[in-house]
């Protein structure tokens, strides 16, 4: 069964510390779509990123980096030097090519505080 | 500005009550979709559209309804038959149905008195 777990509920740092926050996934496909999601206190769920099973790369952006890792199912996002505005709940979620339906964990909560 | 725009932001009603919950999307996008979010949850999926005309159900589609007679629009209707409808209700539309990003609007919290 697929299924996506964000063990940290909440997480608070301090301005410019910086901060990972884990995602360990479940699926039985070989072919599937990893996403993180950020959603700032007004709501609305803004992409970051996706990344398909086949590309182990890890990818920076800015401030953000993501560490897929396969062995472990892992798909961990890190923001460096974090800013009062990370402060958001962020969703990391699954969708496979046999389902394609997006499955999401239950969010972290990060709290960045000046 | 293409976008998912979703209205209203607020939404009040009594008990026993149907509510429709409006989504419209001006990015030519195949699919949409209907989440639900409560408190401290993920995401969770009530029905979603790959093309016009037609719409499955997702995880949690009792008590809710949909249409899809137009490609931009995909209202949601909250029936009375929905015991615990209070939630925050997020709209998301893909370029095709499957494993494409879904890109979401700004939600509709709806509250029941």
């Amino acid at each position: 069964a697929q299924k996506v777990t964000q063990a940290q509920t909440e997480i608070s740092v301090v301005e410019k510390e910086d901060v990972t926050l884990d995602c360990v996934y479940e699926t039985r496909d070989t072919t599937y779509y990893l996403f993180w999601y950020k959603q700032p206190p007004s709501g609305e769920l803004v992409f970051l990123i996706r990344r398909n099973s086949f590309d182990e790369q890890n990818e920076i952006s800015g401030r953000y980096s993501w560490n897929f890792q396969k062995s472990t199912s892992s798909f961990n996002f890190t923001i460096t030097a974090s800013q009062v505005v990370d402060s958001a709940v962020y969703f990391c979620a699954l969708s496979e090519w046999s389902q394609g339906n997006l499955i999401f964990g239950k969010g972290t909560k990060l709290s960045v505080k000046p | 500005d293409g976008g998912i725009t979703q209205s209203p932001k607020y939404l009040f009603r009594k008990e026993g009550q149907n509510v429709t919950l409006s989504c419209e999307q001006n990015l030519n996008h195949d699919a949409m979709y209907w989440y639900r979010q409560d408190p401290g949850q993920g995401l969770r999926l009530i029905y979603y559209s790959q093309i016009v005309n037609d719409f499955q159900k997702g995880d949690i589609a009792e008590g809710y309804s949909v249409s899809r007679e137009k490609k931009e629009s995909f209202p949601l209707t909250v029936t009375s038959a929905q015991k615990n409808p209070t939630a925050f209700y997020l709209c998301a539309s893909s370029i095709r149905p499957g494993t494409d990003t879904q890109y979401f609007g700004p939600g509709t919290r709806l509250t029941v008195l």
